[in-house]
């Protein structure tokens, strides 16, 4: 079973930019998953998405969003790139059941380096 | 507000060592408790999971038992080995995952 997969796995932008991250989460996983995890900062929540919805936001400014595809694939975008945005991206994902805590599993992150 | 408190790394263990990395919790309700690990320049690994209070989580000789009573959840293996170098992370979920600051764990020959 493939498990969740992350594109680009490195990019490097300049400040100002804009950047699009891609995850395809794993067969049969309806949620996904956006964490930063930024140098001294530890793991930060972004983002879920379940069924092509946003669910819950963590506490980032609005130059951060994202989607979700039909086919449960998600996108992060994150506008005017700032040098504290350099960090690595993880996407997991979920099978979600109403109440139920499913375990995520993680893929291999994208390292995002603001220049 | 939820959060995860674990031991300040890293923990530096010579190979056959035991190892314990603490982790407590604050929650309210009734979360599900994680460990996941990180190996260099890979992503986050689950590595075990407990969701109700007295579950015992276990996985590749690692343990670790969800306490209620004292807000817990250590992570322990009785025998560790140089591949077990790695970040630990311990992390509750609600309607999403809270993590702890990760625990550096260095084992030697």
């Amino acid at each position: 079973e493939a498990g969740v997969t992350q594109s680009p796995t490195h990019l490097i932008k300049t400040r100002g930019q804009q950047v699009t991250l891609r995850c395809s989460p794993i067969s049969g996983h309806t949620s996904v998953y956006w964490y930063q995890q930024a140098l001294g900062l530890g793991l930060q929540f972004l983002l879920w998405y379940d069924e092509g919805e946003e669910r819950n936001r963590g506490n980032f400014p609005p130059r951060f969003s994202g989607r979700q595809f039909p086919n449960y694939s998600s996108e992060l975008n994150v506008n005017a790139l700032e040098l504290e945005d350099s960090a690595l991206y993880l996407c997991a994902s979920s099978l979600y059941r109403q109440g139920g805590n499913q375990p995520q599993h993680f893929g291999d992150g994208t390292r995002l380096s603001i220049l | 507000g939820n959060s995860v408190t674990q031991m300040e790394g890293p923990v530096t263990l010579s190979e056959e060592a035991f190892l314990t990395i603490n982790c407590t919790y604050t929650a309210t309700g009734y979360p599900s408790l994680f460990w996941y690990v990180q190996y260099p320049g890979e992503g986050l690994q689950l590595l075990l999971k407990a969701t109700k209070a007295d579950d015992k989580g276990s996985n590749k000789g690692f343990e670790a038992t969800y306490r209620k009573e004292t807000t817990s959840f250590h992570l322990e293996k009785g025998s560790v080995q140089v591949s077990d170098s790695a970040v630990y992370f311990c992390a509750l979920q609600t309607d999403k995952l809270i993590f702890g600051t990760g625990t550096r764990l260095q084992v030697f020959p």
